[in-house]
C-alpha cells in the first residue's frame, strides 16, 4: 500500500492567483496521477506524471493553466493558475500499486475561488 | 470520455437492506474497481475485479463484471449507517493504468 500526504487540504483564494498543491508519497512510484472533483460530480483525470518527463495531459486540461512538476519519485506538485470560480473543487492526488491493481488517493485538497 | 455511467445517482435504504448499485463503461478494459468517498474527501478502495473475472466476493460486498455488456454491479449486503457514502466504478485501461471514474452513486443508508 501507499501512504499518500496531501496539502494543503483545503484553501480559500481570490480569483486570479495562483495556487500549488503537494502530494507526497511514502514509497517511490513511477506514475502519479492528478484528479479533479466539481462539487457532485465524479472524478476527471488530469494528467499523469511521470518523473523525468513532462506530464501528459487529458483532453481539456493545458499545462499554462495546470503546470505539475515531478522532480523525483515520492513528490509531485499541480498548480491551479489564474484561478476563477470555476476552478472551485477538490484536487486529488493518486498513485498506483502496479500494473492493474489498486489506487490509492490522497485526502484531497477543498479548493474555494472567491 | 472514457468514463462510465452509474445508476442510481442516488440511493435512500434502510439499514438492513441491500443495496445494489450499476456501472457501465465504454471500452475495453482491464480491470474495473470501486471506491468508496466519504464526505467528498480521498476515495477508498473497496474491490478490484479483472476482465477475466465474473463475480467477486469481499465480506459484504459483492460484485459482478458482464464484459460483453461491458457493465458492472457492486451488491452490498445488510447495509449499516456507515455504508453512507458515494460509490464510484473506476475502469484501468491496458496500456498505462489509468483509471476513469463512473459518475458516482450517492448512498444513504437510514438507521
Amino acid at each position: 500500500s501507499a501512504v499518500i500526504s496531501q496539502k494543503p487540504s483545503r484553501d480559500i483564494c481570490q480569483r486570479g492567483t495562483s495556487l500549488t498543491i503537494q502530494c507526497q508519497v511514502d514509497s517511490q512510484v513511477t506514475m502519479m496521477f492528478w484528479y479533479r472533483q466539481q462539487p457532485g460530480q465524479s472524478l476527471t483525470l488530469i494528467a499523469t506524471a511521470n518523473q523525468g518527463s513532462e506530464a501528459t495531459y487529458e483532453s481539456g486540461f493545458v499545462i499554462d493553466k495546470f503546470p505539475i512538476s515531478r522532480p523525483n519519485l515520492t513528490f509531485s506538485t499541480l498548480t491551479v493558475s489564474n484561478m476563477s470560480p470555476e476552478d472551485s473543487s477538490i484536487y486529488l492526488c493518486s498513485v498506483d500499486a502496479g500494473r492493474g491493481t489498486e489506487a490509492f488517493f490522497g485526502q484531497g485538497t477543498r479548493l474555494t475561488v472567491v | 470520455s472514457q468514463q462510465g455511467e452509474e445508476d442510481p445517482q442516488a440511493l435512500s435504504i434502510q439499514e438492513g437492506e441491500n443495496a445494489t448499485m450499476n456501472c457501465s463503461y465504454k471500452t475495453s478494459i482491464n480491470n474495473l474497481q470501486w471506491y468508496r468517498q466519504n464526505s467528498g474527501r480521498g476515495l477508498v478502495h473497496l474491490i478490484l475485479i479483472r476482465s477475466n473475472e465474473r463475480e467477486k466476493h469481499s465480506g459484504r460486498l459483492r460484485v459482478t463484471l458482464d464484459t460483453s455488456k461491458k457493465s458492472s454491479s457492486l451488491l452490498i449486503t445488510a447495509s449499516r449507517a456507515a455504508d453512507t457514502a458515494s460509490y464510484f466504478c473506476a475502469t484501468g485501461d491496458y496500456n498505462f493504468n489509468k483509471f476513469y471514474f463512473g459518475s458516482g452513486t450517492k448512498l444513504n443508508v437510514k438507521p
